[in-house]
C-alpha cells in the first residue's frame, strides 16, 4: 500500500527554536504536498503546500522544502512559538481523491 | 460564514446500534470526504464523493455508508456499530478538479460502549 512516512512522531522544542519535520513518499505520481496543522478539538487546517515543480515555498515562519529525486519533503518552523504546539500532518496527493496522509507529528513548544 | 459544519459534536452509543452523522459545507466545493481519526491521531480516508463518483476505501467495513442529498451535504451512516468504531469522524470538502486542498470540519467524536 502507498505510504507517506513522517518523522518524528513527537517533538519538543524551546520557544524561539527551529522545528524540522520530515516526510518521505513512494509513489512518483504524487504531485501536490500539503502540510496540515491540527489543534485539539479541531479538524486539520491547511498550513502550507507545495507542488512537485517547486523545491521551496515560504509563508512567514513556515517553509516547506521538496526534493523530487529523493522523494522527500520537510517543514521548517523558525522562531517556534507555544501557539505552534499542535499535530502536523504531511500529505501527498495526485488529484482530489488520491490523498495519503502521514501519521502526524505532535509538536510541543515550551515557553 | 463559509466552512464545513458537522453534527453532532460527540455521540455515545451501545454496540449494535445505528448512528448517523451529518456534514454540510458552504464553500461551494464539488467533492466531500469522510475520514476516521483514531486515538493516535492517525487519519484514514473512508470515502470520496462528488456528484459523479463515489470512491470507497477498500478497507472500510460495509456497515459504513455515505449518504448525500446534494453536493453540499454528505452524511455518514454506521449500521450496527462495534467498539473499534470509536474514533473521531472528520468531514472535509474540496474541488475535484483542483489540487487536493481539503477543508475539514471540527469532527464528530463517537464512543461505542
Amino acid at each position: 500500500q502507498q505510504q507517506v512516512r513522517q518523522s518524528p512522531q513527537s517533538l519538543t522544542v524551546w520557544e524561539g527554536g527551529t522545528t524540522v519535520l520530515t516526510c518521505s513518499y513512494e509513489d512518483s505520481t504524487f504531485n501536490y504536498f500539503p502540510w496540515y496543522q491540527q489543534f485539539p478539538g479541531e479538524g486539520p487546517a491547511l498550513l502550507i503546500s507545495i507542488l512537485s515543480v517547486s523545491d521551496k515555498k515560504e509563508d512567514g515562519r513556515f517553509t516547506t522544502f521538496f526534493n523530487k529525486r529523493e522523494k522527500k519533503l520537510s517543514l521548517h518552523i523558525i522562531d517556534s512559538q507555544p501557539g505552534d504546539s499542535a499535530t502536523y500532518f504531511c500529505a501527498a496527493s495526485e488529484g482530489a481523491y488520491k490523498v495519503i496522509f502521514g501519521k502526524g507529528t505532535h509538536l510541543h513548544v515550551l515557553p | 460564514e463559509t466552512a464545513v459544519f458537522q453534527t453532532p459534536n460527540y455521540h455515545v452509543t451501545q454496540v449494535g446500534n445505528e448512528v448517523s452523522f451529518n456534514c454540510k459545507q458552504t464553500l461551494g466545493h464539488d467533492t466531500m470526504y469522510w475520514y476516521k481519526q483514531d486515538s493516535k491521531k492517525l487519519l484514514k480516508i473512508m470515502f470520496s464523493y462528488n456528484n459523479k463518483q463515489l470512491i470507497v476505501n477498500e478497507t472500510v467495513p460495509r456497515r459504513f455508508s455515505p449518504q448525500s442529498s446534494d453536493k453540499a451535504h454528505l452524511n455518514l451512516r454506521i449500521k450496527s456499530v462495534e467498539p473499534e468504531d470509536s474514533a473521531v469522524y472528520l468531514c472535509a470538502s474540496g474541488d475535484w478538479g483542483g489540487y487536493a486542498e481539503q477543508f475539514f470540519g471540527p469532527g464528530t467524536r463517537l464512543t461505542v460502549l
